[in-house]
């Protein structure tokens, strides 16, 4: 079955820093991937929706300066968070599609804390 | 706007015994999908069950069925003979274009116990 991986699982940063998460299809082409942040014993957020080639589409509130995405190739989407602060520590999910709407295969998330 | 409500936070089942969570949604468009999917506590998310709207009849995988009632604008899920390993929070989601985001409900959260 579609496979989606995302790395790291687990970062700690520094505030002031960025951090790089990298989410991989590996045996699909994904045309479309997105981004969710997950709050503790909340639902997914949907922060921003990116196809390969274009800039992302960012939801509103969502600060596209301070969330970098970048969907390079059909296989790899990356979220850099800029300057992180501690209110940026959550739970990042990525999920890519081929464009049917049976194929949403989520990566394994990313917990993100900067101190 | 189209919407996803679950009214249910926490359910708790005992094992071997049958669950239903609610969903319902809104929405103005004729054709559209629906998923449940399951986040156990290592917070993966699980494709549990999928449909379409215009398929009039209710999925089913295994243990896992749903009651679509499209002119209720519900989709709730049952869950059969509960197992231990079925304890994870439920998300009903929405789209109504393929390949666009998914729409979530806020999840309810399921407890089984022995």
């Amino acid at each position: 079955g579609a496979v989606v991986s995302q790395h790291p699982s687990r970062v700690i940063c520094k505030s002031g820093t960025s951090v790089k998460i990298e989410c991989r299809s590996l045996d699909f082409q994904a045309t479309t991937m997105f981004w969710y942040r997950q709050f503790p014993k909340q639902s997914l957020m949907l922060m921003a929706t990116s196809n390969e080639g274009s800039k992302a589409t960012y939801e509103q509130g969502v600060e596209k300066d301070k969330f970098l995405i970048n969907h390079a190739s059909l296989t790899l989407s990356t979220l850099t968070v800029t300057s992180a602060h501690p209110e940026d520590s959550s739970f990042y999910i990525c999920s890519a599609t081929t464009g049917s709407h049976y194929g949403y295969t989520f990566g394994s998330g990313t917990r993100l804390t900067v101190v | 706007a189209q919407t996803v409500t679950q009214s249910q936070p926490e359910m708790s089942v005992q094992e071997a015994e049958t669950v239903t969570l609610s969903c319902t949604y809104d929405t103005s468009e004729s054709n559209y999908y629906l998923f449940w999917y399951k986040q156990p506590p290592s917070r993966q998310m699980i494709l549990v069950i999928r449909q379409e709207a215009y398929k009039q009849q209710n999925a089913t995988e295994n243990r896992f069925s749903v009651n679509f009632q499209k002119a209720a604008k519900s989709f709730s899920l049952k869950i059969s003979d509960s197992q231990l390993g079925d304890t994870a929070m439920y998300f009903c989601a929405f789209t109504d274009q393929a390949g666009t985001a998914l729409i979530f409900g806020k999840g309810t959260t399921l407890s089984v116990s022995s």
